[in-house]
């Protein structure tokens, strides 16, 4: 079984600050990862995939790559209390398996 | 586009008794998967389809779950006779084959008492 790995949290971080979400992956050969939000309640939201070593920068998202270390990131800059949810990391090989999800909390 | 949608949003049952879930992919979208959700396990594969025909089960618990796509539009979730432990939110998600990601439904949540 292809297993995806996350910190399950809480991460708690100040208002304005640098959040960073991390994801381990098991199978060395995936090739698409991607990054989705869901709030309390909610369905997961597609909010950010990488595919190339890296960074990819959309906004205050940045997805982070490294497939030698089999590593993903998602840093959000300027943290706002809206940003506090679920973070999934999800890789795709033919279906889309999940990691467990960090919880992150943004404190005004 | 409507998103996927989903139905019933909320569904309590009693312990035994068949509980049919429903889902509507996007329009153009060809492939679909359903999904189970709980705190214990977290965001789970059950099953997807390719173009109306089931590719993976492997994820499907027990022989009391079945799922069925006759046709582009339209998929079920069927689980018979269902149980206390099969509470959690079931998600249905489809995306174009090979694309950026998949697109969510809102979520059955499914009590059985």
């Amino acid at each position: 079984q292809k297993e995806v790995e996350q910190n399950s949290g809480p991460l708690s971080v100040p208002e304005g600050a640098i959040a960073s979400l991390n994801c381990t992956y098991s199978d060395r050969g995936s090739q698409s990862f991607f990054w989705y939000r869901q709030y309390s309640g909610k369905s997961p939201e597609l909010i950010m995939f990488i595919y190339s070593n890296g960074d990819k920068e959309d906004g205050r998202f940045t997805a982070q790559l490294n497939k030698a270390s089999q590593y993903v990131s998602l840093l959000i800059r300027d943290s706002q209390p809206s940003d506090s949810a679920t973070y999934l990391c999800a890789v795709n090989d033919n279906d889309m398996r999940f990691g467990a999800g960090t919880r992150l909390t943004v404190k005004p | 586009d409507a998103g996927v949608i989903q139905s019933p949003r909320h569904e309590v049952t009693e312990m035994g008794q068949e509980v049919t879930l429903r889902c509507k992919p996007i329009s153009g979208h060809n492939s679909l998967f359903w999904y189970r959700q709980t705190m214990m396990r977290g965001l789970e594969l059950l099953i997807y389809f390719n173009n109306n025909v089931p590719i993976d089960d492997s994820g499907m618990p027990e022989d009391r779950f079945s799922a069925k796509m006759p046709n582009a539009s339209f998929s079920t979730l069927k689980i018979q006779p269902s149980e206390p432990r099969d509470s959690a939110v079931y998600f249905c998600a489809s995306s174009v084959t090979g694309g950026d990601g998949y697109t969510f439904g809102s979520g059955t949540r499914l009590t059985v008492v």
